[in-house]
């Protein structure tokens, strides 16, 4: 089954403990994205990666760092969280075509995080 | 920073009728615009995309553009309470940057 696994799906952390959340695709897509949706804001890109090695800021990336070392996966680290990070997480997925996103993205099943 | 606007709602409509789901963009070189579905406590779902001025029809959705206009919908024919959910409007802007809106909260009441 196509798909974008997250993990943890939910998580309660204190300000400053570090954290990953993991995302894994299994449909060999090159483009990856991570989002936190707000009420009221949306879907905000936080960090993109167009392929193994190439990431890149999306609109809000402060306190977050990413990577992509395989194909498949592509983790969202916090490394000093802070209560404004309290959000829910999606990770996304799409193919490219002519080294373009497609717009059509999977999503994960979403992260909750709520940071003390 | 491109802006994507939907009316956030709620709007509710009767079982059965059509419900009509607006969202306007502000980037004229946007190329690609979709419809996302999303359930409470669910993520998103792509459940439409369209490419070019007019119609495009996959069921009971129907997509429209007007790029002139600056201006995309969503039509949601025989609307059922199982639609009830925010539909997400997410534009591709130049420079591959898709952007959404804050969505719109469809409720169906039967």
């Amino acid at each position: 089954e196509a798909q974008v696994t997250q993990n943890p799906r939910y998580l309660i952390t204190v300000t400053g403990k570090k954290l990953t959340v993991t995302c894994s695709q299994n449909m060999n897509h090159e483009y990856m994205s991570w989002y936190r949706q707000d009420p009221g804001l949306g879907l905000r890109q936080i960090y993109y990666s167009m392929n193994v090695e190439v990431t890149d800021k999306g609109d809000v990336p402060e306190g977050y760092k990413v990577s992509r070392k395989e194909k498949r996966n592509f983790p969202l680290i916090l490394e000093s969280p802070s209560p404004n990070q309290t959000s829910l997480y999606f990770c996304a997925s799409s193919l490219r075509t002519s080294g373009s996103v497609t717009g059509e993205l999977f999503f994960g099943e979403g992260s909750r995080l709520t940071v003390l | 920073q491109k802006e994507v606007e939907q009316n956030s709602g709620p709007l509710s409509v009767p079982e059965g009728a059509i419900a009509s789901l607006n969202c306007t963009y502000s980037d004229r070189g946007s190329q690609s615009f979709f419809w996302y579905r999303q359930y409470s406590g669910k993520s998103p779902e792509l459940i439409m995309s369209i490419y070019s001025n007019g119609d495009k029809e996959d069921g009971r959705f129907t997509a429209q553009l007007n790029k002139a206009s600056q201006y995309v919908s969503l039509l949601i024919r025989d609307s059922q309470p199982s639609d009830s959910a925010t539909y997400l409007c997410a534009v591709m802007e130049y420079g591959n940057k898709l952007v959404f809106g804050a969505g719109t909260i469809l409720r169906v009441k039967s």
